[in-house]
C-alpha cells in the first residue's frame, strides 16, 4: 500500500506532556502534509514539509522527515486538552501528479486535563 | 467565501432514496475534492475537479455515485438509490494550487442511511 500509516493508533497523555506520532510510508514522496481532524467533522491542515527538507516548526508543532527512512514525525509540545483530536499524515508522491494526496488511517490524541 | 461550505451539515435518508450534497469551495480554488469517512476510518478519496480539466472519478465506489462541478464554483455529489453502507461523513476540500500545497476541508456532511 502506499498510504502512510501512522502510530501508534492511539495516544492518551496528560495536559502539559508531549505527545509524538509517527507516518511510515513505502514510495518516493513529493512532501508530506500533516492534518488534525476534531470530533471526526473537517480537516485543518497544520504543517507541510517537503522531501528536501528535514525539520520544520510551526507554533508548538515540530515535523521531522527522514527519507531514507521514509518516515516522518509530528512533535506536539506543552499538549494542551484542546489538542485533543485525530492526527493525519498526507502525501503527495509526485510533484508531477499534483492531483491527490494519498492518506494514512489517522493517529486518536485524548490530552486529559 | 471564507471557507470551504457543504450543506447539508446532516442528512438522514431512507435507503432507495437519493440524496444530492453540496459544496461551495473557496473563491478563486481551481482543485476540488470529495472524500468519505466512515466512522473512525481514514479518508477515501471520491473524485477530484480541476479547472476544466476531465474530472478524476477513479475513487467513486459504484455507478450510483456521480459528482459535477460548474466551472470553478460549486460542486455537488449526487448518491442515488442509497444503501445503508453509504453512511458516513462526505468531506470536500479545495485548493489553490493543488494538492502540493494542501487542502481547505468543509465541514463536512453526515450522511445517514436508514
Amino acid at each position: 500500500s502506499q498510504q502512510g500509516e501512522e502510530d501508534p493508533q492511539a495516544l492518551s497523555i496528560q495536559e502539559g506532556e508531549n505527545a509524538t506520532m509517527n507516518c511510515s510510508y513505502k514510495t518516493s514522496i513529493n512532501n508530506l502534509q500533516w492534518y488534525r481532524q476534531n470530533s471526526g467533522r473537517g480537516l485543518v491542515h497544520l504543517i507541510l514539509i517537503r522531501s528536501n527538507e528535514r525539520e520544520k516548526h510551526s507554533g508548538r508543532l515540530r515535523v521531522t522527515l527522514d527519507t531514507s527512512k521514509k518516515s516522518s514525525s509530528l512533535l506536539i509540545t506543552a499538549s494542551r486538552a484542546a489538542d485533543t483530536a485525530s492526527y493525519f499524515c498526507a502525501l503527495l508522491l509526485d510533484a508531477g501528479n499534483n492531483r491527490k494526496l494519498i492518506w494514512g488511517l489517522g493517529t486518536s490524541l485524548a490530552v486529559n486535563p | 467565501g471564507a471557507g470551504v461550505s457543504q450543506s447539508p451539515s446532516n442528512k438522514v435518508t431512507e435507503k432507495g432514496k437519493d440524496v444530492e450534497l453540496r459544496c461551495d469551495p473557496i473563491s478563486g480554488h481551481t482543485a476540488l475534492y470529495w472524500y468519505r469517512q466512515r466512522l473512525g476510518q481514514g479518508l477515501e478519496f471520491l473524485i477530484y475537479f480541476q479547472g476544466n480539466s476531465a474530472p478524476d472519478k477513479s475513487g467513486l465506489p459504484s455507478d450510483r455515485f456521480s459528482a459535477e462541478r460548474t466551472g470553478e464554483s460549486v460542486s455537488t455529489l449526487t448518491i442515488q438509490r442509497t444503501q445503508q453502507e453509504d453512511s458516513a461523513v462526505y468531506l470536500c476540500a479545495s485548493s489553490a494550487q493543488g494538492a502540493g500545497y494542501g487542502y481547505t476541508f468543509g465541514s463536512g456532511t453526515r450522511l445517514t442511511v436508514v
